[in-house]
């Protein structure tokens, strides 16, 4: 079946440190997003990218990095420049005109 | 600019009843509008959407809503709860502009369903 997979479903992150969000789709979309959900805030778009080696920053950018090295992968880097990361990350991609398909989420916390 | 406003973040209806979650949004060129589920610790699922056509829109579960652009609402009906139904609701807004698709979310309203 068709989908997108984003693993870990939780991840711990120490101060001072890196962490990748891993985003996979096998749905051949074009376009991939990066959502960051906080309680109450529904959810704020991090990063996006419509075609491979190009990406655009969303609303709430700072402390975040991407890369689109291939068509089905959008990983996600919180760096430590984020210094409020506790989140649940939301990938999703779509075809331009089409209603964005959703993972599973990533629960990032901090030790 | 486009927003989307869900009234109520929490909303409790009886099992049996019928569930009405609201939704307006704003924006400055014709809107594509979805209703997305979330159930917890995991992502959205698309209920139902408007693009064009028909303004009363029907999804899954049981679950319609009608487009009113001079009310600017999308509200989500469903005339009789289930306990399954229990779960947070987004509406969504989308503007396509310069090959970019732009898409807006509420906050979202968290549905209890009470037995």
């Amino acid at each position: 079946d068709g989908g997108i997979t984003q693993s870990p479903k939780y991840l711990f992150r120490k101060e001072g440190q890196n962490v990748t969000l891993s985003c996979e789709q096998n749905l051949n979309h074009d376009a991939m997003y990066w959502y960051r959900q906080d309680p109450g805030q529904g959810l704020r778009l991090i990063y996006y990218s419509q075609i491979v080696n190009d990406f655009q920053k969303g609303d709430i950018a700072e402390g975040y990095s991407v890369s689109r090295e291939k068509k089905e992968s959008f990983p996600l880097t919180v760096t430590s420049a984020q210094k409020n990361p506790t989140a649940f990350y939301l990938c999703a991609s779509s075809m331009m005109g089409q209603p964005q398909h959703f993972g599973d989420g990533t629960r990032l916390s901090i030790l | 600019a486009q927003s989307v406003t869900q009234l109520g973040s929490h909303v409790s209806v009886s099992e049996g009843a019928l569930v009405l979650l609201r939704c307006n949004y704003s924006s400055s060129v014709p809107p594509y509008l979805f209703w997305y589920v979330q159930y917890p610790n995991q992502g959205l699922q698309l209920l139902l959407k408007y693009t064009t056509g028909a303004t009363l829109v029907k999804g899954i579960n049981g679950f319609e809503a009608e487009f009113k652009k001079s009310e600017t609402s999308f509200h989500l009906t469903k005339p009789s709860a289930h306990m399954s139904d229990a779960a947070e609701y987004f509406c969504a807004v989308r503007t396509d502009s310069g090959g970019y698709q732009k898409v807006t979310f509420g906050t979202g309203t968290k549905l209890q369903v009470i037995p």
